[in-house]
């Protein structure tokens, strides 16, 4: 079956340094990623449609310089949390679509600020 | 506005009980409906869907859903659940190019 892959799986961080995290999709071509912020005993929120070759779209709410989406190819998207505070400490999920419109997650990136 | 509502949020049953999950919807076009499972320490994992055909669609490991138009009702049911069955899970409905996620319902099963 289709397999996104995330990496890295956890992350410490300095405040005020920025953090890259990754998202591939292995085996198929997903022209929409999507990135979703989880909160602890909460549900995902989505922040953004990443979309290859194109600017991302980001829900309301979330800054658009905070987190840098790109989306460079069919395999491949990256959220970037600029100048991290211990505020942006959260689980990072992102998500795959395919060509059957079917959504497959990644594992999920947990990063922490100090 | 594109939303999704589960209105359980934590269910706790005995083994071999019945359950259902309620989702309800809103969406002004074409929407595809999905449930996910998220089992304690794993991510995300996709349990069934629903494009078109068929309302009552099935899934993995047991589990069916029905899409209700005229309720913008998408429920997840299963006869009889297993202990491994304890997980959370949500709902979530695909636009045009847009996902929404329900709150989630925490599912704890009692041996």
């Amino acid at each position: 079956g289709a397999v996104v892959s995330q990496h890295p799986s956890w992350v410490i961080c300095k405040s005020g340094t920025s953090v890259k995290i990754e998202c591939r999709s292995l085996d198929f071509q997903a022209t929409t990623m999507f990135w979703y912020r989880q909160f602890p005993k909460q549900s995902l929120m989505l922040m953004a449609t990443s979309n290859e070759g194109s600017k991302a779209t980001y829900e309301q709410g979330v800054e658009k310089d905070k987190f840098l989406i790109n989306h460079a190819s069919l395999t491949l998207s990256t959220l970037t949390v600029t100048s991290a505070h211990p505020e942006d400490s959260s689980f990072y999920i992102c998500s795959a679509r395919d060509g059957a419109n079917v959504l497959t997650f990644g594992a999920g990136s947990r990063l922490t600020v100090l | 506005a594109q939303s999704v509502s589960q209105h359980n949020h934590h269910v706790i049953l005995s083994e071999a009980a019945s359950l259902e999950l309620g989702c309800n919807y809103s969406y002004g076009g074409t929407v595809n409906l999905f449930w996910y499972v998220q089992y304690p320490g794993q991510h995300l994992q996709l349990l069934l869907k629903y494009f078109s055909g068929d309302p009552l669609v099935k899934g993995i490991k047991g589990f069916e859903a029905e899409f209700i138009k005229s309720k913008f009702s998408f429920n997840l049911r299963k006869p009889s659940v297993q202990w491994s069955d304890t997980a959370e899970y949500f709902c979530a409905a695909l636009g045009y190019q847009k996902v929404t996620f329900g709150t989630g319902t925490k599912l704890q099963v009692i041996p």
